[in-house]
Formats: structure tokens, sequence, C-alpha cells
């Protein structure tokens, strides 16, 4: 059974980057139909999809983040990580990671359909806070 | 970015009563991306339901998904004191975006 654990620094001083990795167990991380990412919830309010990898290391950002993000992955080690620069107060939250999959079904003259399944597994998350 | 709108913010329910839960996109979202999550207090969020109506793996059927275009609908048949919680959508967009969420509270 897959499970997904954060592990990282739980406090980082303002303008410093946190780094946070995913220890992935119970299932390979090399099946190109599974997104590795990473979601965010501030205390008190809703969830903020960050980022995501495939193990190839094609990798997708939020816009509103991605001058600060990096994900990748070491499909070797079975874990992903993330790092986020120049933190400030706003960042505190619980990171969570997550294993999403789609997949393809070759359809007449070329094309494909896509499906998307969600985010079917997840980490339990990791509190961050940001404090001098 | 689709913005995702959730309604109501908070409803308050009985045990074995019929909640109905709206999300609304902002623009029209493909059916085999919406989303929902159920997330307990403290918990992580759980998938309830992919491709706006198929269940995931181990969700109880009470459980259901409905909705095309910019409105879709989480609706369970008879709550359950264990469905208390908060339920988010979730469109598969570029960028991902989630709506604010829904809180089902014991009445």
């Amino acid at each position: 059974q897959l499970q997904l654990q954060e592990s990282g620094p739980r406090l980082v001083k303002p303008s410093e980057t946190l780094s946070l990795t995913c220890i992935v167990s119970g299932d390979s991380m090399s099946s190109s139909n599974y997104q590795w990412g990473w979601i965010r919830q501030p205390p008190g309010k809703g969830l903020e999809w960050i980022a995501f990898i495939y193990y190839s290391g094609s990798a997708y950002y939020n816009p509103s983040l991605k001058s600060r993000v990096t994900i990748s992955v070491d499909p070797s080690k079975n874990q992903f990580s993330l790092k986020l620069t120049s933190v400030t107060a706003a960042d505190r939250a619980v990171y969570y990671c997550a294993r999403g999959r789609e997949s393809y079904e070759n359809l007449k003259g070329f094309q494909r359909a896509h499906y998307y399944y969600g985010m079917e597994v997840w980490g339990q998350g990791t509190t961050v806070t940001v404090s001098s | 970015e689709i913005v995702l709108t959730q309604s109501p913010g908070t409803l308050s329910l009985s045990p074995g009563e019929r909640a109905t839960l709206s999300c609304r996109a902002s623009e029209s979202v493909t059916s085999i991306y919406l989303a929902w999550y159920q997330q307990k207090p403290g918990q992580a969020p759980r998938l309830l339901i992919y491709g706006t109506s198929s269940r995931a793996t181990g969700i109880p059927d009470r459980f259901s998904g409905s909705g095309s275009g910019t409105d879709f609908t989480l609706t369970i048949s008879r709550v359950e004191p264990e469905d208390f919680a908060v339920y988010y959508c979730q469109q598969y967009g570029s960028p991902i975006t989630f709506g604010q969420g829904t809180r089902l509270e014991i009445k």
C-alpha cells in the first residue's frame, strides 16, 4: 500500500529557503501516469496547489509561486522534494505531498483521450512555521 | 486561472438528511477534470470523487457527484455522523485550483 511521508525542518527563518522531502513507500515512483505533487494549507484556510512533477522530471508549477519554487524527483531513492525560497510569514502552512494519477487512451487518427483520477494518496502533512 | 466558488460556506444538517454541496467555476471545466475531497480536522484531504461522478476506491455509495460546464454538485444521500467535515472541489487545469471549501456541520 502506497504511503507518503513528508520530512524537513518545521521552523524556517524569514527570507530563507524552505526544503521538504516526500518519502514514497509501498510502490515504485516509476510510472508515467503518476504526478508527484505538493499542496499547502495555511492555518484555518483552504488548499493551495504548489507544483507537481513526473518521474521523468517534467514539472509544473502554480504561477503564483513559480518564481520561488523548485520541485525535484529522485526515483532511485523513491522521493521527491520541494524548495521554496525567500519565505515570509505568509508561507506558514501545513504542507502535504500527494500522488495524482492520469492516463491516456489512444484513439483513431493519432488522437488521445486524457483521463484524470484525482490526488489519490496524500501524506499526513507537516506544519511549517516561518519565524526568526 | 479557473476560480472555483463553493456554496454554501457552511451547511448545518442532522444525521440522515440529504446534503447538497455546490461548486461553481469561473469558466467551463471539462467533466473529467473535476474532483471532490473530504477533510476532517487534523487530517489530510481524502479523495471522494473524480471525473465529476466516479467514486474513488472505498468511498460509500451515499456520495455522488454530478454536473457539467461551470456547475458541479456533491450529494450525500443520507449524512452519517462520520461525514461531518470540510469538502473541497478541485479542477485539473493550469494551474490546478481548489474551491474554498464547504463545512458540513451537525445541526
